[in-house]
């Protein structure tokens, strides 16, 4: 079982509220990622970090932020929410090899009404 | 534009029957792949890692092929079992740049008994 933490797994929210969902890892990795998942799609980079105060956007146009001020911790923020936020969000971690297997959380399944 | 395509969408088989997957890539120049398992609301896991050295790699019951000369993959699942019901997602690396991985769509395996 891979040591990552996603939270909260489940989150239904209103239209227009913030929301920050949280990714840590207790393996040292210095890579951090995000992935959108529709069901039945393929997951999306949505933003990635390879290190502390590094952070850069993936090919998804997304409304959304992340920080990287402690190597363990990846928060996303969503700063108004929409119905189109919908989705399954995983985080995933890695080492700097580029052969090292990416280990992924459980998944926040976000609802916005 | 580095794509990875799969093949079939979905496939449903017997218990006890053996299955292959595809995997069809562009990613260039090639590090490696890995196919991961997703079952329904997790992320996914590691099953194997490919080089480009390596032509064939067995996990347990997994089998994973590659052809690097024609970009090709396939994952071969023996005697399926009710618990291989799951996502099967190709993933690619290149060399080279920032060593984002390439995902596939996926196959949607369903085992029945």
């Amino acid at each position: 079982e891979a040591d990552i933490y996603q939270t909260p797994r489940y989150l239904v929210i209103g239209t227009g509220k913030k929301i920050t969902l949280e990714c840590s890892q207790t393996m040292g990795h210095d890579k951090m990622y995000w992935y959108q998942q529709d069901p039945g799609m393929e997951l999306h980079l949505i933003h990635y970090s390879y290190g502390v105060n590094s952070t850069e956007k993936g090919d998804l146009s997304s409304e959304s932020t992340v920080s990287r001020i402690r190597t363990e911790h990846f928060p996303l923020t969503l700063e108004s929410a929409r119905p189109s936020h919908t989705s399954q969000y995983l985080c995933a971690s890695s080492d700097t090899d580029p052969n090292n297997e990416q280990f992924f959380g459980p998944g926040t399944r976000l609802t916005v009404l | 534009k580095n794509q990875v395509e799969q093949s079939p969408q979905s496939l449903i088989i017997l218990e006890g029957k053996n299955c292959t997957l595809q995997c069809n890539y562009t990613v260039s120049p090639f590090s490696n792949l890995r196919w991961y398992k997703q079952d329904t609301g997790r992320g996914p896991v590691s099953l194997t890692i490919m080089t480009f050295s390596e032509n064939t790699k067995s996990n347990g019951r997994y089998t994973a092929t590659l052809d690097a000369d024609t970009k090709q993959s396939s994952l071969h699942i023996t005697a399926s079992q009710l618990s291989d019901s799951a996502s099967y997602i190709c993933v690619v690396s290149g060399r080279g740049g920032s060593y984002i991985p390439t995902f596939g769509r996926g196959t949607s395996l369903i085992v029945h008994p």
